[in-house]
C-alpha cells in the first residue's frame, strides 16, 4: 500500500526558519507535492519535486531524495500568515493518484 | 483562472437521507476526485474518475457512490447518511498526466457536512 508520515504540529518564531520533513512509501512514483492548507479553507498548491535535489520558490523550498523516500519543505523568513497546515503528497500509479500525508499544523509565534 | 466548485459549503442532514455532493470544475480535466478529510487522518480518497461515466474506487468508498454523467462535473452520493459520515469533503481536479510534469490537483472549496 501506500503510506505517507509526517510530523502533527510544529512550532516557530516569527522570522525564523523551519523545517517539515515528510517519509513515503508508495509505488509507481510520479512526483511530491506540497500543499498549504489555512483552517477551513482547500488546500493550495506550493511546490513539486519529481528528480532529487532542492527547488526554491521565494522564501519556500521543496527537497526530495528518491532513495530514501523523504522530501522536506523548508519555509523562510516566517510569518504569521504561514500558519496554516501542510500537507505532503505523492503522486503514484505512474501519475493519475494521489496519496496524502495527515498533514504538519504550523504555529507561528510572534 | 483555475476554479473548482463545490454546491455547498455547510451541509445539515439527518441519518438515513441520502445525500448529494455536486462539484463542478470548468478547466477541462479529464480527472476528478473526492476526499474526506478528519482531523488526525489527513485527506483520504472515496473515488475518482479519469472520464465521463468512469468511476474507480479509492480507499474508502464504502456507503458512497458517485456519478459522471458530464466532463465537468463529479457528484458524490451517500446513500443513507450516517453520523461517521460527518466530516470535510473536498473535491479535486486535475489534468491526465502521462509523464513527469508538473500537474498538481485544483481543490474546490470543501464542504462541511454535519450527520445527526
Amino acid at each position: 500500500g501506500q503510506n505517507i508520515d509526517q510530523p502533527t504540529e510544529m512550532t516557530a518564531t516569527e522570522g525564523a526558519i523551519v523545517q517539515i520533513n515528510c517519509t513515503y512509501q508508495t509505488s509507481g512514483f510520479n512526483g511530491l507535492f506540497w500543499y498549504q492548507q489555512h483552517a477551513g479553507e482547500a488546500p493550495t498548491f506550493l511546490s513539486y519535486n519529481v528528480l532529487d535535489g532542492l527547488e526554491e520558490k521565494g522564501r519556500f523550498s521543496s527537497f526530495l531524495s528518491r532513495s530514501k523516500g523523504y522530501s522536506y519543505l523548508l519555509l523562510k523568513e516566517l510569518q504569521m500568515k504561514d500558519s496554516a497546515s501542510y500537507l505532503c503528497a505523492v503522486r503514484y500509479n505512474y501519475g493519475q493518484n494521489f496519496v496524502f500525508g495527515p498533514g504538519t499544523r504550523l504555529s507561528v509565534l510572534p | 483562472d483555475v476554479k473548482v466548485t463545490q454546491s455547498s459549503r455547510y451541509l445539515v442532514k439527518r441519518t438515513g437521507e441520502k445525500v448529494f455532493l455536486e462539484c463542478v470544475q470548468d478547466m477541462d480535466h479529464e480527472n476528478m476526485f473526492w476526499y474526506r478529510q478528519d482531523p488526525g487522518l489527513g485527506l483520504r480518497l472515496i473515488y475518482f474518475s479519469y472520464d465521463v461515466k468512469m468511476k474507480e474506487k479509492g480507499d474508502i468508498p464504502e456507503g458512497y457512490s458517485v456519478s459522471r454523467e458530464k466532463k465537468e462535473r463529479f457528484s458524490l452520493i451517500l446513500e443513507s447518511a450516517s453520523t461517521n459520515q460527518t466530516s470535510m469533503y473536498l473535491c479535486a481536479s486535475s489534468q491526465r498526466t502521462s509523464g513527469r510534469v508538473r500537474e498538481t490537483q485544483y481543490f474546490g472549496p470543501g464542504t462541511r457536512l454535519l450527520v445527526l
